[in-house]
């Protein structure tokens, strides 16, 4: 089955920790999105990947920081400098960013990260 | 710049009844629309989009959107709720090319027996 996997479900940060969080798919697509989710405030894009190697930074992504080293791949890590990271995270793919009319996301199940 | 605004946190229905859920959008260029799904604790599933196509749009369990210019709107209707489709409901923009989706702040539908 094509799809996207998020890992792990839970994550649960220290203050000062690093963590990462885990982005798969097999869905062959050019483009990778992730977003952070709090109540009430929708869906807001952290950064997002057009192609291997390359990324743009979205609305909020003071705090985060991401790697696109394979097509499949693309991990992301809240920084002990995001103070609030408490949130649902939720990556995205689309077949790219290039095409006249833009591509439908895919998106992965999420993943809950809370602080102790 | 482009965005999106729902109209009501949350919206109740009963089962069998009418279901409204109010997008309004704001775009320097024609737009593109999408309606997406969130169960709890879940990934969004794309319930429709618009693509200037045609300005009524038919998606997944019986949901359907209009597109109207005039009023910079895309609300999403259902002709009878059932118990299943209560779930929070997100409205998005694209201006197409490269730019990235904008989503509104999501309604959530609460659907009583």
């Amino acid at each position: 089955d094509g799809g996207i996997t998020q890992s792990p479900k839970y994550l649960f940060r220290k203050e000062g920790q690093n963590v990462t969080l885990s982005c798969e798919q097999n869905l062959n697509h050019d483009a990778m999105y992730w977003y952070r989710q709090d109540p009430g405030q929708g869906l807001r894009l952290i950064y997002y990947s057009q192609i291997v190697n390359d990324f743009q930074k979205g609305d909020i992504a003071e705090g985060y920081s991401v790697s696109r080293e394979k097509k499949e791949s693309f991990p992301l890590t809240v920084t002990s400098a995001q103070k609030n990271p408490t949130a649902f995270y939720l990556c995205a793919s689309s077949r790219g960013l290039q095409w006249s009319e833009p591509e439908t996301q895919y998106f992965g199940p999420g993943t809950r990260l809370l602080v102790l | 710049a482009q965005s999106v605004t729902q109209l009501g946190s949350h919206v109740s229905v009963s089962e069998g009844a009418l279901v409204l859920l109010r997008c309004n959008y704001s775009s320097s260029v024609p737009p593109y629309l999408f309606w997406y799904v969130q169960y709890p604790n879940q990934g969004l599933q794309l319930l429709l989009k618009y693509t200037s196509a045609a300005t009524l749009v038919k998606g997944i369990n019986g949901f359907e959107a209009e597109f109207k210019k005039s009023e910079t709107s895309f609300h999403l209707t259902k002709p009878s709720a059932h118990m299943s489709d209560a779930a929070e409901y997100f409205c998005a923009v694209s201006a197409g090319g490269y730019s990235t989706l904008t989503f509104g702040k999501g309604t959530m539908l609460l659907v009583s027996p």
